[in-house]
């Protein structure tokens, strides 16, 4: 069974800064794929960034971006130009690409980002 | 779009009584999944469905957990009878068919059985 990990239970950066969040998973699976979502307090979960497996180049969206490290099984989030509407509990995911899977996300127990005025 | 929509928003009950959760899924969406989150144990998947047809109900925690879909734009979990330990934060979610067609979640109900 595929399992991920978050090993900062709580983080913290200056606005204007850049924080980056750590998650390692485990998977016997080649085919892949993984998500930050980020949870404010008003609970909703949003979809920040998705990476699939089989690609080499790093995802990016804005502000965001991660470091996809296939064989160290590693997928951090980076958060450049930290605002204080980044704060939030963040989530990394994983999904298996393989055909007639059940479409299930298995996630991580989250990182509390607080961003500091 | 409206997104996924859930309610209530909030439950507060007693220990004992029947808790009944409600989803509505964004139109055109194929696939309906339950999560449950809570401090100790993080977000579980409960139960999916796909066009309706509950497809793996494995992480339902025990038999007063039933959830029902019995069309493509409804879908209920029931607890019955509720226990304080069941107190969590339920979110429904939707995605379409696409293999790579992205997960959208709703608000969530906060429970708290009493």
């Amino acid at each position: 069974a595929q399992t991920v990990t978050q090993s900062q239970p709580e983080m913290s950066v200056q606005e204007a800064e850049t924080v980056t969040l750590s998650c390692t998973y485990d998977t016997s699976e080649s085919d892949y794929y993984l998500f930050w979502y980020k949870q404010p307090p008003s609970r909703q979960m949003i979809l920040v960034i998705r990476q699939e497996a089989y690609k080499q180049q790093n995802a990016t969206e804005n502000r965001f971006s991660v470091n996809f490290q296939k064989a160290a099984k590693s997928f951090s989030l980076k958060i450049s130009d930290s605002q204080l509407g980044d704060a939030a509990m963040y989530f990394c995911a994983y999904r298996s690409a393989k055909r007639g899977s059940n479409y299930k996300l298995t996630f991580g127990k989250g990182t509390l980002l607080t961003v500091n005025p | 779009d409206a997104g996924v929509i859930q309610s209530p928003r909030h439950e507060v009950t007693e220990m004992g009584q029947e808790v009944t959760l409600r989803c509505k899924p964004i139109s055109g969406h194929d696939y309906l999944f339950w999560y449950r989150q809570t401090m100790m144990r993080g977000l579980e998947l409960l139960i999916y469905f796909n066009n309706n047809v509950p497809i793996d109900d494995s992480g339902m925690p025990e038999d007063r957990f039933s959830a029902k879909m019995p069309n493509a734009s409804f879908s209920t979990l029931k607890i019955q009878p509720s226990e304080p330990r069941d107190s969590a934060v339920y979110f429904c979610a939707s995605r379409t068919g696409s293999f790579t067609g992205e997960l959208f979640f709703g608000e969530g109900s906060r429970l708290t059985v009493l």
